[in-house]
């Protein structure tokens, strides 16, 4: 079964300084990786999604996908504490007929 | 406006009994999900289905029965409710494009088996 595993499990952080949160997947073979965002109390929410090596940016957001290393990271520049949430990975494996496969999620903890 | 709601919110349920989780969407979207959330595990699927009078088996569908009346309503379903089943549950909506695969969630529904 695809696994995926994130990094930290939380992960406090100064108003204004940048958040890096991490993503390990288990199949080179994915066709897509997302990050949700989830505040207490609610539904995750999509936030940014990459297909391909590389990076892409969205306002404060950036992803880096390493498909050879298995990885991909989120970091948010200028974090403010409307940030604070959990921070979900989630890849859909190929052959998965649209299944997404999440990760635990990283804390993030953003203080004034 | 909310585009995927569910009902209820919360619930106490007893060990043994009938609970009937619902989804309502108005997405417009093929594909629904039900997801339970636990402290440790995250978000796990139970059952899905993309389209009308068909449902499919997720990752954990044991103790979990699903029906998809129509292309708005996904219904789930727990016929002898366990202690072991308390968690919150989500409901998710996506489009036929199942590659781009951006799920839209609703805001959970708490269920507390005693």
């Amino acid at each position: 079964q695809e696994k995926v595993q994130q990094s930290p499990e939380s992960l406090i952080v100064p108003e204004g300084a940048m958040s890096s949160l991490n993503c390990t997947f288990s199949n080179s073979a994915s066709q897509s990786i997302w990050w949700y965002q989830q505040h207490p109390g609610k539904g995750p929410e999509a936030l940014i999604s990459i297909f391909s090596n590389g990076n892409k940016k969205e306002g404060r957001l950036t992803v880096y996908l390493n498909r050879a290393s298995l990885h991909v990271s989120l970091h948010i520049r200028d974090s403010q504490p409307s940030d604070s949430a959990v921070y979900l990975c989630a890849v859909r494996f190929g052959g998965s007929n649209a299944k997404l496969t999440f990760g635990k999620g990283t804390k993030l903890s953003v203080k004034s | 406006e909310a585009a995927v709601t569910q009902s209820p919110r919360s619930k106490v349920a007893v060990t043994g009994g009938k609970v009937t989780l619902s989804c309502h969407q108005t997405n417009n979207h093929d594909y629904m999900y039900w997801y339970r959330q636990d402290t440790g595990h995250g978000l796990r699927l139970i059952h899905y289905s993309y389209v009308a009078d068909s449902t499919e088996k997720g990752d954990i569908p044991d103790g979990y029965k699903a029906s998809r009346p129509s292309q708005e309503n996904f219904s789930l379903i727990l016929e002898l409710a366990s202690l072991s089943q308390t968690a919150v549950y989500f409901c998710a909506s996506s489009d036929n494009w199942g590659n781009t695969g951006q799920l839209y969630f609703g805001e959970g529904s708490k269920l507390t088996v005693l």
